[in-house]
């Protein structure tokens, strides 16, 4: 089946840790973006790729780091200068074009301990 | 002003009922609008775009109004299962695809 993945859909992480997150398409999409999403809250947009080796910051890149390594993999990792990394975070990705939406993976949260 | 609002709600209504929700954005220049539909705990999925002639799909009609930079969503004959958060999506022209999200207003159908 077609469609995006993330992993995993629970994540802990300790104080001063970096973790990562997992996202993959299979959908051939050129484009792909890390949110989060705070209880209550709209989506905030972390990083975003519109192509395979290339990144842009988005609102709130501060404390995360993004690789594009394969068009088809976008992980994130949060660093341990995060100090409220306590989220849901969704990854998308998009066919380049007009008119053209984004397709979200299940998410994961991540906790800190 | 925050470039997307919407009402959170949460919109409370029996089922059969019609509901509308309007969707206000900031930008004139912006130029492909969506609703998606976020269930608690989990993903946004892509309910339908918002066409400048209005469109309709099932119980559901998005409309734009560009002169007062806003959009609607409309439910006729409201389902349990309808009950959700739904999200205005509003994306500016040009070559980076950066949507803004609105908080979501919530909508809750009782029997």
């Amino acid at each position: 089946d077609g469609g995006i993945t993330q992993s995993p859909k629970y994540l802990f992480r300790k104080e001063g840790q970096n973790v990562t997150l997992s996202c993959e398409q299979n959908l051939n999409h050129d484009a792909m973006y890390w949110y989060r999403q705070d209880p209550g809250q709209g989506l905030r947009l972390i990083y975003y790729s519109q192509i395979v080796n290339d990144f842009q910051k988005g609102d709130i890149a501060e404390g995360y780091s993004v690789s594009r390594e394969k068009k088809e993999s976008f992980p994130l990792t949060v660093t341990s200068a995060q100090k409220n990394p306590t989220a849901f975070y969704l990854c998308a990705s998009r066919r380049t074009g007009y008119g053209e939406t984004q397709y979200f993976g299940p998410g994961t949260r991540l906790l800190v301990l | 002003r925050k470039e997307v609002e919407q009402d959170p709600g949460p919109f409370n209504v029996p089922e059969g009922a019609t509901v509308a929700f309007n969707c206000t954005y900031s930008n004139s220049a912006s130029q492909s609008f969506f609703w998606y539909r976020q269930d608690c705990r989990k993903e946004p999925k892509l309910l339908m775009s918002v066409y400048s002639s209005g469109n309709e799909d099932g119980r559901f009609t998005a409309q734009l109004n560009r002169a007062s930079q806003y959009i609607s969503l409309l439910i006729r004959d409201s389902k349990l299962s309808d009950s959700a958060t739904y999200l205005c999506v509003v994306n500016l022209s040009g070559g980076s695809y950066i949507p803004t999200f609105g908080r979501g207003t919530s909508l809750i159908v009782h029997p």
